[in-house]
C-alpha cells in the first residue's frame, strides 16, 4: 500500500484532457513538502515531468502542468497525444518517514 | 546539464552482497543531498535511501535497513550503495537521484538476486 494514492488506470481520447489524481495526507503533501510527477514508458526510466508542484524541466511540454491543494496534488495533461500513453507517478516526502514516498502509479491509455 | 550514471548491478545469490555505484556530473554534487529508488520488475517506484551532503544523515527504508549502507565520496562526485544480505526481493533497477528532485534521474543498473 503506497503511501500516497493514485488511481491504478485511466484513459482518454486524443485531444482530450486527462488529470492524474495524488492524494497523500498531513505528514507529506499537506505538510508542505513538494510534489514531483515522473512519466514513464515501459523499459525506460523514469523521466521527470514536474517538480516543487507546477515547474517544469526544460524540454517538457507545456501540455503538462501540475497542482496542489491541501493534502493532494493533481497532473494535468491537456491535449493527448499517443505518446502521453505511459505510467505516470506522483512523489513528495513524509516526514514521519524521513524520507521520500511514491505513489503506486496511473497507468495512461491514450485511445 | 546534469548526468548520472549508476552502475555495479548484476546477478547475485539470495545472501550475497553488491556494491552500486552513481557518478553525478553536471552539478556541484557536494552541495547536494542524494537518493536511491528502486523498482521490481513490473512494479512502482520505492524510494531505498538518502543521504546528506556531508554523509551527517543517512535514511533508510524499512525493507531495507540493517542490510543497505549509503555512502559518498564528494572529492570524486559519488554516490554508493553496499547491499548485503540481499533477498529475491530487492531484484529490480536502481535509481540515484538528487535529494531535491528537480533534476532527471539516471538510467538505472539492474540488480537481480537469484540462485
Amino acid at each position: 500500500q503506497s503511501v500516497l494514492t493514485q488511481p491504478p488506470s485511466m484513459s482518454g481520447a486524443p485531444g482530450q484532457r486527462a488529470t492524474i489524481s495524488c492524494t497523500g495526507g498531513t505528514s507529506n503533501i499537506g505538510a508542505g513538502y513538494d510534489v514531483q510527477w515522473y512519466q514513464q514508458v515501459p523499459g525506460k526510466a523514469p523521466r521527470l515531468l514536474i517538480y516543487s508542484y507546477k515547474n517544469r524541466p526544460s524540454g517538457v511540454p507545456d501540455r503538462f502542468s501540475g497542482s496542489r491543494s491541501a493534502t493532494s496534488a493533481s497532473l494535468t495533461i491537456t491535449n493527448l497525444q499517443a505518446e502521453d500513453e505511459a505510467d505516470y507517478y506522483c512523489q513528495s516526502h513524509d516526514r514521519s518517514l524521513s524520507g521520500a514516498v511514491f505513489g503506486g502509479g496511473t497507468r495512461l491509455t491514450v485511445l | 546539464e546534469v548526468h548520472l550514471v549508476e552502475s555495479g548491478g548484476g546477478l547475485v545469490r539470495p545472501g550475497g552482497s553488491l556494491r552500486l555505484s552513481c557518478v553525478a556530473s553536471g552539478f556541484s554534487f557536494s552541495n547536494y543531498g542524494m537518493n536511491w529508488v528502486r523498482q521490481a520488475p513490473g512494479k512502482g517506484l520505492e524510494w531505498v535511501s538518502s543521504i546528506d551532503r556531508d554523509s551527517v544523515f543517512p535514511f533508510y527504508g524499512e525493507s531495507v535497513k540493517g542490510r543497505f549502507t549509503i555512502s559518498r565520496d564528494n572529492a570524486n562526485d559519488s554516490l554508493f550503495l553496499h547491499m548485503t544480505n540481499l533477498r529475491p526481493e530487492d531484484t529490480g533497477f536502481y535509481f540515484c537521484a538528487r535529494a531535491d528532485w528537480r533534476e532527471p534521474w539516471g538510467q538505472g543498473t539492474l540488480v537481480t538476486v537469484s540462485s
